[in-house]
């Protein structure tokens, strides 16, 4: 199962958006309504931020909004922060009973 | 508060075998499916396995399948990775987490090194 393709870096000035997309397969994130967004800080673990492709965690901000289209998901960070600085993973349930990661995105915050 | 606290990890030389553990607390562990997540230092995520809440469903990624065997104690509100054959490239931080096709909650990890 080949990893799910995101951008390298991404970048926004505090206040204004982002959005971080995270392309598969018909396999994967096409066939599915099962891609969730993961948020990690230098040393620290993952942090779930969306789940099942649109759906927040109990004490994640509405300024993280999650989408898909096709064989495309998508993270916007809108009203970038500070503490948004970090990287981000999106993943997939795959056929045959796996769990896909992407490559991941660093978010930097100008 | 939720905690998943992992050990067991260490330096093995390649070919050998290590047994990692992830308590779980605060919540009804028996209730959750579990996951085994690993990333090399600098790197992404790589899911390694996941279990059902009985045990009776075992899912592993095809790199360590027929290597590595993912099992719980739900009385002992435990899980656990059994690793053998073990390679250079197994290399990580292993993270366990809550749950299977997403993961709620995470450990801090637990840093396997392989090398001779």
């Amino acid at each position: 199962q080949s990893a799910l393709t995101q951008p390298p870096s991404a970048s926004g000035s505090p206040g204004q958006s982002v959005t971080i997309s995270c392309t598969g397969t018909s396999s994967d994130v096409g066939g599915y309504n099962s891609v969730s967004w993961y948020q990690q800080h230098p040393g620290k673990a993952p942090k779930l931020m969306i789940f099942e492709v649109t759906k927040r965690p109990s004490g994640v901000p509405d300024r993280f909004s999650g989408s898909k289209s096709g064989n495309t998901a998508s993270l916007t960070v809108s009203g970038l922060q500070a503490e948004d600085e970090a990287d981000y993973y999106c993943s997939s349930f795959a056929y045959s009973n796996n769990l896909v990661f992407g490559t991941g995105t660093k978010v930097t915050v100008l | 508060e939720v905690q998943l606290l992992e050990s067991g990890g260490g330096s093995v030389q390649p070919g050998g075998s290590l047994r990692l553990s992830c308590a779980g607390s605060g919540f009804t562990f028996s209730n959750y499916d579990m996951s085994w997540v690993r990333q090399i230092p600098g790197k992404g995520l790589e899911w390694v396995s996941g279990i059902s809440t009985s045990g009776g469903g075992t899912y592993y990624a095809d790199s360590v399948k027929g290597r590595f065997t993912i099992s719980r104690d739900n009385s002992k509100h435990t899980l656990y990775l059994q690793m053998n054959s073990l390679r250079a490239e197994d290399t990580a931080l292993y993270f366990c987490a809550s749950g299977q096709w997403y993961l709620p909650d995470w450990g801090q990890g637990t840093l396997v090194t392989v090398s001779s």
